[in-house]
């Protein structure tokens, strides 16, 4: 079956620091990629994607690739804000998002003024 | 639009009770999808439809639970008889996934916090 495997955290930065969040992925076919993230209190909100290898999807600031060979799909900040604080879920959709999601376990970001 | 609209947004039942949760999903949207937030699981995908039809139930975890999607404008899940490890916070989420292969965004609620005493 399919999974998604993320470093659960929480990580905690300084303000303008700069942010990797590891995320790999197994899927028995050719998945799309997305990072959402979850703010408290709230329900997800997609932070970007990636549907075949070698895009790179961003927003915000953040950007992530989709690496087939290592099966990879990191998200990265050059420089993280207070308001980047929240839960980020990395997760794989073998029908492009028709289909129901696949997320990791989530990893909570904190950041430090 | 108002999104994804899930009612009750908190609910605290007793083991044994019917509990009814409900979602309107964004007007236009074919594609319904219930998930569970857990802390030990995570984010889990219980159904989803398409057009109004279960496509698939796999990911509901036993008989007490049940959905239903009348019309294309309103579903509910259902727990009879809940449990405490039914505790968890429940996502309804809608697409236009009109086609396979074809990406389109799910949009969340803000999500159903049910508590099980």
């Amino acid at each position: 079956g399919n999974s998604v495997t993320q470093m659960e955290g929480p990580v905690t930065l300084s303000e303008e620091a700069f942010l990797t969040i590891n995320c790999t992925y197994t899927a028995t076919g050719y998945p799309s990629l997305f990072w959402y993230v979850q703010y408290p209190g709230e329900g997800l909100q997609l932070l970007l994607k990636a549907t075949k290898a070698d895009d790179k999807g961003s927003n915000k600031g953040f950007e992530a690739t989709y690496r087939k060979e290592t099966t990879s799909f990191h998200l990265e900040k050059g420089s993280v804000q207070v308001s980047d604080s929240a839960v980020y879920f990395c997760a794989l959709s073998e029908g492009g998002g028709a289909d129901g999601l696949t997320f990791g376990k989530g990893t909570h970001l904190i950041i430090q003024p | 639009d108002a999104g994804v609209i899930q009612s009750p947004r908190h609910e605290v039942t007793e083991m044994g009770q019917e509990v009814t949760l409900r979602c309107k999903p964004i007007s236009g949207h074919n594609s319904l999808f219930w998930y569970r937030q857990t802390m030990m699981r995570g984010l889990e995908l219980l159904i989803y439809f398409n057009n109004n039809v279960p496509i698939d139930d796999s990911g509901m975890p036993e008989d007490r639970f049940s959905a239903k999607m009348p019309n294309a404008s309103f579903s509910t899940l259902k727990i009879q008889p809940s449990e405490p490890r039914d505790s968890a916070v429940y996502f309804c989420a809608s697409s236009s996934g009109a086609r396979r292969f074809s990406y389109n965004e799910q949009f969340f609620g803000p999500g159903t916090r049910l508590t099980v005493l």
